[in-house]
């Protein structure tokens, strides 16, 4: 089945740590998106991609790095100076126009 | 000015009304235009695209697009609990890369 894979589902850091959230897409789409999600808040964007080996900051860039070496994947690494990290990371891919979404990282700072 | 204006809500209807919900673009270029329903705690999924002014249905749903105004909206015809969820609008803009820029929401609540 073609989609967006997340991993981890839940995922636990402690502070200081880098920590890197996995996105991968098999529906052959060129751009792929991060969000953030606070709790009861709406999208926010990390992070844009739209071909390989170029991305774009998004509104709230700062603690955070991606890289975009193959079409397929699109890490995501949440560095120690993200001072507020815990969310609800959500990585999208779209091609032409509709975006599609996986389901999502909850990370957590303990 | 943001990209992608929503309310943020909530907006509470009752249950059997008519939820309506709105929201407006700043590039005049943009194509495409999408509504997504987000339950608390899960990823968004898609419900309804609409690519030209005027009205599109969907069972209980209809997309409404105004080009001019730079204005789409969202109406769900007898509302239902299940309905309550946070609703993004998303819009693709014009040129070579078509991003998608999202809202930030609206929250729905039907109260039974």
């Amino acid at each position: 089945d073609g989609g967006i894979t997340q991993s981890p589902k839940y995922l636990f850091r402690k502070e200081g740590q880098n920590v890197t959230l996995s996105c991968e897409q098999n529906l052959n789409h060129d751009a792929m998106y991060w969000y953030r999600q606070d709790p009861g808040q709406g999208l926010r964007l990390i992070y844009y991609s739209q071909i390989v080996n170029d991305f774009q900051k998004g509104d709230i860039a700062e603690g955070y790095s991606v890289s975009r070496e193959k079409k397929e994947s699109f890490p995501l690494t949440v560095t120690s100076a993200q001072k507020n990290p815990t969310a609800f990371y959500l990585c999208a891919s779209s091609r032409r126009d509709r975006a599609f979404f996986g389901q999502g990282t909850r990370l957590t700072v303990v | 000015q943001k990209e992608v204006e929503q309310n943020s809500g909530p907006l509470s209807v009752p249950e059997g009304a008519i939820a309506s919900l709105n929201c407006t673009y700043s590039d005049r270029g943009s194509q495409s235009f999408f509504w997504y329903r987000q339950y608390s705690g899960k990823s968004p999924e898609l419900i309804m695209s609409i690519y030209s002014n005027g009205d599109k249905e969907d069972g209980r749903f209809t997309a409404q697009l105004n080009k001019a105004s730079q204005y789409v909206s969202l109406l769900i015809r007898d509302s239902q609990p299940s309905d309550s969820a946070t609703y993004l609008c998303a819009v693709t803009h014009s040129g070579g890369y078509q991003k998608v820029t999202f809202g930030t929401g609206t929250k729905l609540q039907v109260i039974p």
